[in-house]
């Protein structure tokens, strides 16, 4: 059926960097594509872009190119988000969320919980 | 972009009464099939498929959650409001890069 797990809450300083896991399990890694979604506090859905698990290549939403990095470590099934040169307002709530084809699109049918990044002073 | 419009912005209904909300893209969003899904997000969880293609109804979804529309505008529509129905709604559209949502519908028991 899919299930997504993603890492635990962080609290980092401005200027520090974070790495966001989201552990995949119960289909086949490579079919499904992984799309990254931000929620700001009390705000709506933003989607920042997806990876494909078959080839590894990023699409980033404008907007969320440079200081973001959406990566695979195909050995553990698991994709990573790392947002570098943190600042407040990434500040949010991140999901990642598969959509079943790694070429076409769909809508995204499996949601991790979501992982909370706080960045403060 | 596309971007997504929701109306309204919050809706307060009764208890086994319809709700409705609609949902218009600033450019079609059909080739072949209508490229919007629905999602409902609960208080403190994540957002949950309810509806793609518009009008399908994902595996588990009650029937009283319905999707319809094509082209630009779209509905869904609520036909008998349950208290755990309470949650914001959103539109989405995946026909083209950059998907978008639409900005939310609050629903609240009257």
């Amino acid at each position: 059926q899919g299930h997504l797990v993603q890492s635990g809450s962080e609290l980092k300083k401005p200027g520090a960097s974070v790495k966001v896991s989201c552990k995949t399990s119960g289909y086949v890694f490579s079919t499904y594509a992984i799309h990254w979604v931000r929620q700001a506090p009390g705000q709506g859905l933003e989607w920042m872009g997806w990876i494909n698990t078959k080839t590894g290549n990023p699409t980033y939403a404008p907007g969320f190119s440079g200081r973001f990095v959406f990566s695979l470590d195909t050995s553990v099934t698991t994709a990573h988000l790392q947002i570098s040169s943190l600042k407040a307002d990434d500040t949010a709530v991140y999901y990642c969320a598969r959509v079943d084809s790694p070429y076409h699109y769909y809508a995204m049918d499996v949601w991790g919980q979501g992982t909370t990044i706080s960045v403060s002073s | 972009d596309i971007v997504m419009t929701q109306s309204p912005d919050s809706l307060a209904v009764s208890l086994g009464e319809r709700a409705t909300i609609n949902c218009k893209s600033s450019q079609s969003v059909y080739n072949s099939e209508n490229y919007l899904a629905w999602y409902q997000q609960k208080p403190g969880q994540s957002p949950r498929l309810l509806i793609y293609w518009a009008s399908t109804r994902q595996s588990g979804v009650p029937q009283r959650f319905s999707g319809s529309g094509s082209g630009t505008d779209f509905t869904l529509t609520i036909s008998s409001l349950q208290a755990e129905d309470v949650a914001v709604y959103y539109c989405q559209q995946y026909y083209i890069t950059p998907w978008t949502f639409g900005q939310g519908t609050k629903v609240e028991i009257k």
